[in-house]
């Protein structure tokens, strides 16, 4: 069964330095999403992504963040300059037609 | 943003006994997802609602949407250990369909 992949698990970062965090989407799907989960909290939504540009944000997906989709199957949300408070588990999500999100393992961000 | 409250937090019951989990928001809803979540794990699919005051079974998981597209419920008959889990709603907002995440619900299941 086709599955949201995303690398790497776990990256560990110190405060200031640029990440990139790597999703590829299940194939034939259309819409693309970031979210982000804080140790003990609920899960919030990033941004979308849809036909090459950004779809919506949330007031969190601020100047420090943006998203490529580089080739036909990579998605990736880069965090220029990393706070403290950056440090979560970020969960990429794609869908055919925006009902039904699958969501990939997530990566685990912790900035030192 | 909208919010979604889910009810109880936290619910712990023995084997075979029948729960029912609530999502309710004052919010109207394009869509309601029922997740479920393993610590450091992404949320996994469970059922997608989408029209008022539909219901949806899925072996012993029975869905509801609320008539008005503010509310849902979980009801699990005769859970078993292995539904023991943290458990997520997430409405919809139509468009490209942002997904809002509810507090969730915490169940174990003793057996």
């Amino acid at each position: 069964e086709p599955e949201v992949t995303q690398t790497p698990s776990h990256q560990v970062t110190q405060m200031g330095q640029e990440v990139i965090l790597r999703c590829v989407p299940i194939s034939n799907h259309l819409y693309f999403y970031w979210y982000r989960q804080i140790l003990g909290q609920k899960v919030e939504f990033l941004v979308s992504f849809y036909n090459n540009e950004i779809s919506e944000k949330s007031e969190i997906f601020d100047d420090q963040f943006s998203v490529e989709r580089p080739d036909g199957s990579n998605f990736t949300l880069k965090i220029r300059s990393t706070k403290l408070e950056d440090s979560a588990m970020y969960f990429c999500a794609s869908t055919v037609a925006t009902h039904e999100q699958y969501f990939g393992p997530g990566t685990r961000l912790t900035v030192t | 943003t909208q919010l979604l409250e889910q009810s109880p937090q936290f619910l712990s019951i023995q084997e075979g006994e029948n729960l029912t989990v609530y999502c309710n928001s004052s919010s109207v809803f394009s869509s309601l997802q029922w997740y479920r979540q393993e610590p450091g794990e992404g949320p996994v699919l469970l059922v997608t609602v989408v029209t008022g005051g539909e219901v949806k079974k899925l072996k012993r998981l029975t869905f509801q949407f609320g008539d008005a597209r503010k509310d849902s419920s979980l009801h699990i008959t005769a859970a078993q250990p292995g539904d023991t889990g943290l458990y997520l709603c997430a409405g919809g907002d139509g468009g490209a369909n942002n997904l809002f995440f509810g507090t969730g619900t915490r169940l174990t299941v003793i057996p």
